[in-house]
């Protein structure tokens, strides 16, 4: 098993491009979760889904959508960005209910 | 909402030292309390806490969960310098029809040679 993949590893976008973060698992896990990641802020929710066609928002959601059409792949787009979405992205995924969940390795997104 | 926090936010230490990390919370019907490590890239499991009183172990890691008082201590034993990192706490409460884990912001640990 890959376990969670991430694409891409690092990004650099100007202020109102777009981009969409991949995340895939390959452990037909039924919970799927972003994270952003900023220096001394532990790890922050931004969207999660407990399964394909469901999703719900995070404790930091603006600026950010997500779908889920497959049990594997949920990816995070970013409409318009901006300086202050600059961050670590970490999406990770768990059996439904399970305490423990998988992270990926990781996007580094720079917005200048 | 769900709250964690983690005292103290750095500490620097010297092999050998042992160490205690503090998690506190506040959280609407508690599930579990988890401890993470976190070496510049993603997080790894280390403990899922369920009951008081219980402490789990792993080699010279070791952790307690007192859920009268709402918190949880990780201890390390005889510290290295690959246990350098940053330790996360997080609490999963129930949301909805789901169980989201709230982060703590992490206490990150240097061991000096």
């Amino acid at each position: 098993n890959a376990g969670v993949t991430q694409t891409p590893k690092f990004q650099v976008l100007k202020t109102g491009q777009s981009m969409t973060l991949q995340c895939a698992q390959d452990m037909n896990h039924e919970y799927m979760s972003w994270y952003r990641q900023d220096p001394g802020m532990g790890l922050r929710l931004i969207h999660y889904s407990v399964g394909a066609g469901i999703t719900d928002q995070g404790e930091v959601p603006n600026g950010y959508n997500v779908s889920r059409s497959t049990t594997e792949d949920f990816p995070l787009r970013l409409l318009s960005a901006a300086p202050s979405q600059t961050s670590v992205y970490f999406c990770a995924s768990s059996y439904a209910n399970s305490y423990e969940q998988y992270f990926g390795p990781g996007t580094r997104l720079t917005v200048t | 909402e769900d709250k964690v926090v983690q005292s103290p936010l750095s500490l620097v230490v010297h092999e050998g030292d042992t160490v205690t990390l503090n998690c506190s919370y506040e959280v609407t019907n508690f599930r579990s309390l988890l401890w993470y490590k976190q070496e510049k890239k993603a997080p790894t499991f280390l403990f899922m806490l369920t009951s008081s009183g219980i402490e789990k172990k792993s080699g010279r890691l070791s952790s307690i969960l007192d859920k009268k008082e709402l918190f949880s201590i990780l201890n390390i034993t005889a510290t290295q310098t690959g246990d350098s990192a940053v330790y996360l706490c997080a609490v999963q409460g129930r949301s909805g029809g789901s169980y989201i884990p709230t982060f703590g912001r992490g206490t990150s640990l240097i061991v000096h040679p």
